[in-house]
């Protein structure tokens, strides 16, 4: 039973273009989600990050939107750089229940195209 | 900033063998979190730890110890490697019930299992 899912494997977007990538979750206890980007070879770093009293958050070119109703969140990388090429991961977790673990995604591997 | 540092970056080791995987952070977190990734499965826990000596089985213990003697040093030991335990090795930690459930990771370790 996979309780945080990213359905698509890879995205490749242009240059400049956005960047959508999704994640659906299952689990109504989860209260807090983050992206995390890794980089080949790299441990993966914390990007962004939402609770669920939010719909949105937003830190320079990266945006979070989270739809509690459809138990769905997404990151917009707007303008999308080669840079930015790298496995994004969804992770969520239930504070009130199990503070400091998280579960993640299988991670998306995004490619910037110039 | 966090540091979390892996004793190796690349290990190879033959089936039976006993391996220790090393981390140490330095940011006095509570929670340390031993993951393994895996192409098309993403981050999977194997187990975590939230105080000295304290530890608690994740999603896939099986063939897999650990051992927490000091705040700061989380070990995942393979007690007999076998060729499925080939993987990339990534150690996290966190403050236990911070304001956000942000996870710092080291660099990993790309284990082979020959």
């Amino acid at each position: 039973d996979q309780q945080v899912k990213q359905n698509s494997p890879s995205l490749s977007v242009q240059e400049g273009r956005i960047s959508i990538l999704n994640c659906d979750y299952t689990n109504s206890m989860f209260d807090y989600f983050l992206w995390y980007k890794k980089y080949p070879a790299e441990g993966p770093t914390f990007l962004i990050s939402i609770s669920s009293i939010k719909d949105k958050n937003e830190d320079g070119r990266f945006t979070v939107f989270l739809n509690k109703s459809a138990k769905h969140l997404s990151l917009h990388i707007v303008p999308s750089q080669p840079g930015d090429s790298a496995v994004y991961f969804c992770a969520a977790s239930g504070r009130s229940t199990n503070a400091g673990k998280s579960t993640f995604g299988d991670g998306t591997t995004l490619t910037v195209k110039p | 900033d966090v540091k979390v540092t892996q004793s190796s970056r690349y290990l190879v080791k033959r089936t039976g063998e006993k391996v220790f995987l090393e981390c140490v952070q330095d940011m006095d977190h509570e929670n340390m979190f031993w993951y393994r990734q895996d192409p098309g499965l993403g981050l999977r826990l194997i187990y975590f730890s939230y105080d000295v000596k304290m530890k608690e089985k994740g999603d896939i213990p099986e063939g897999y110890s650990v051992s927490r003697e000091k705040k700061e040093r989380f070990s995942l030991i393979l007690e007999s490697a076998s060729t499925n335990q080939t993987s990339m090795y990534l150690c996290a930690s966190s403050i236990l019930a911070g304001d956000t459930d942000t996870q710092y990771f080291g660099p990993g370790t790309r284990l082979t299992v020959l």
